[in-house]
Order: structure tokens, then C-alpha cells, then sequence
């Protein structure tokens, strides 16, 4: 059962424009989304988070969307720049599960210079 | 932000051997939890590591395959016991200050069971 779905496995642009990646949820339950960026042989990295009691949230280049009757959310990052190429993950929670993440399966960004 | 310290980095295994991965967060945080990433999938919870008491473990883990210790509100080790090729995958410390909160990942134990 897959909570957390990232429909498309990659995505490539062009440098300068805007990057738009998507995920959908099942469980209406969950109360707060995160995006992470991950590189090959590192941890996943923080980027920006939202909770359900928003529709948008902001910060530099990175802008995430929530649609909450759609159960869905997309990262927009504007302008992309070759090093956003990654692999990025979309998480979330619920606030009385023990704050564990449920992660969606990544889709692969490639910023093409 | 924590600063999270995970090792080994990488290891390499005999299958039917048992490797321990140690995880140290330098600030004191609530929760800590363990995933693993087979190659070319998603970060997988196995579980959440409880301060002084059982993990709670996933559907799909149990105790006896990955032990799971947590001394203090810092420090936390999986073991991976009794491992088969099937078990070469990455293993991911993370740790969260609280609900609502980002949470951060170390840099990952990579592990190759021959």
C-alpha cells in the first residue's frame, strides 16, 4: 500500500526554467508534507516542508503547493540551475504516529545546462 | 539543525554474519528512526528507535532481523543479524526535534552482503 506516490520516476529541463515535481497521498490523515533532495552517497537533505493548514509555502527558489481535497502537493523550483540535479523525495506524517515520514518513491532531476 | 554521524560509511559482509551500525546526533533529540533504501527504491521505515525501551517496528521488520538499541536521547545502533545477499541495501539514520519539524538523515551505511 503505497501512502506517498511519485508518478514520474524522472524529469528533465532546461537550465533557467522551472522545474515542477509532483506527489500524490492516500491517507487524508496526514497533517504534514516535506520534500528532501538526496545525491548518491548522501543522506537525504531538507528543502521545505508545509503543514496542512497551509496552501503554499515559500523559501528562495523552492516553492511547495498543497492541495489537500486533491491529496496532492508539487515542489516548484524556479530558476533551475544544473546543480538541483538529484533525486527528490516527497514525505509525510501525521501528527500522532510518532513522527515518522512516509516517503514517496523520487523522481530523478536533470537540469540540463 | 542536527549534525548526524552514522558508521560504518560502507561495509562489506559474509551472509549469515551480523554488522551493527552506530548513529550519533550531536544534540539531544525525540525521536530517531531507521530506514533502508534497496537500490533504486524509496527510503523504507523499519522502524522508530525508543529511548530505555523496544523499537517500534514496521510491518515487514521484526526484532530478532534488526535489533535495535537506544541508550539515550543521542545514540541509537541497528544490527542487521544473520544477513543475506538480500540485505545489501543503505541504512539511514534519522532524527527529529519534534512533530512539525523537519527531520534530518545522516549520510547513510551502505552495505554489500556477499
Amino acid at each position: 500500500d503505497q501512502q506517498v506516490k511519485q508518478n514520474s520516476p524522472s524529469l528533465s529541463v532546461q537550465e533557467g526554467r522551472i522545474s515542477i515535481l509532483n506527489c500524490d497521498y492516500t491517507n487524508s490523515m496526514f497533517d504534514y508534507f516535506l520534500w528532501y533532495k538526496k545525491y548518491p552517497a548522501e543522506g537525504p537533505t531538507f528543502l521545505i516542508s508545509i503543514s496542512s493548514i497551509k496552501d503554499k509555502n515559500e523559501d528562495g527558489r523552492f516553492t511547495v503547493f498543497l492541495n489537500k481535497s486533491a491529496k496532492h502537493l508539487s515542489l516548484h523550483i524556479v530558476p533551475s540551475q544544473p546543480g538541483d540535479s538529484a533525486v527528490y523525495f516527497c514525505a509525510a506524517a501525521v501528527y500522532n504516529q510518532g513522527g515518522k515520514l512516509i516517503f514517496g518513491q523520487g523522481t530523478e532531476l536533470s537540469v540540463k545546462p | 539543525s542536527a549534525v548526524i554521524s552514522q558508521k560504518p560509511s560502507r561495509d562489506i559482509c559474509q551472509r549469515g554474519t551480523s554488522l551493527t551500525i552506530q548513529c550519533q546526533v550531536d544534540s539531544q533529540v525525540t525521536m530517531m528512526f531507521w530506514y533502508r533504501q534497496q537500490p533504486g527504491q524509496s527510503l523504507t521505515l523499519i522502524a522508530t528507535a525508543n529511548q530505555g525501551s523496544e523499537a517500534t517496528y514496521e510491518s515487514g521488520f521484526v526484532i530478532d532481523k534488526f535489533p535495535i538499541s537506544r541508550p539515550n536521547l543521542t545514540f541509537s545502533t541497528l544490527t542487521v543479524s544473520n544477513m543475506s545477499p538480500e540485505d545489501s541495501s543503505i541504512y539511514l539514520c534519522s532524527s527529529r526535534a519534534g512533530y512539525n519539524t523537519e527531520a534530518f538523515f545522516g549520510q547513510g551505511t551502505r552495505l554489500t552482503v556477499v
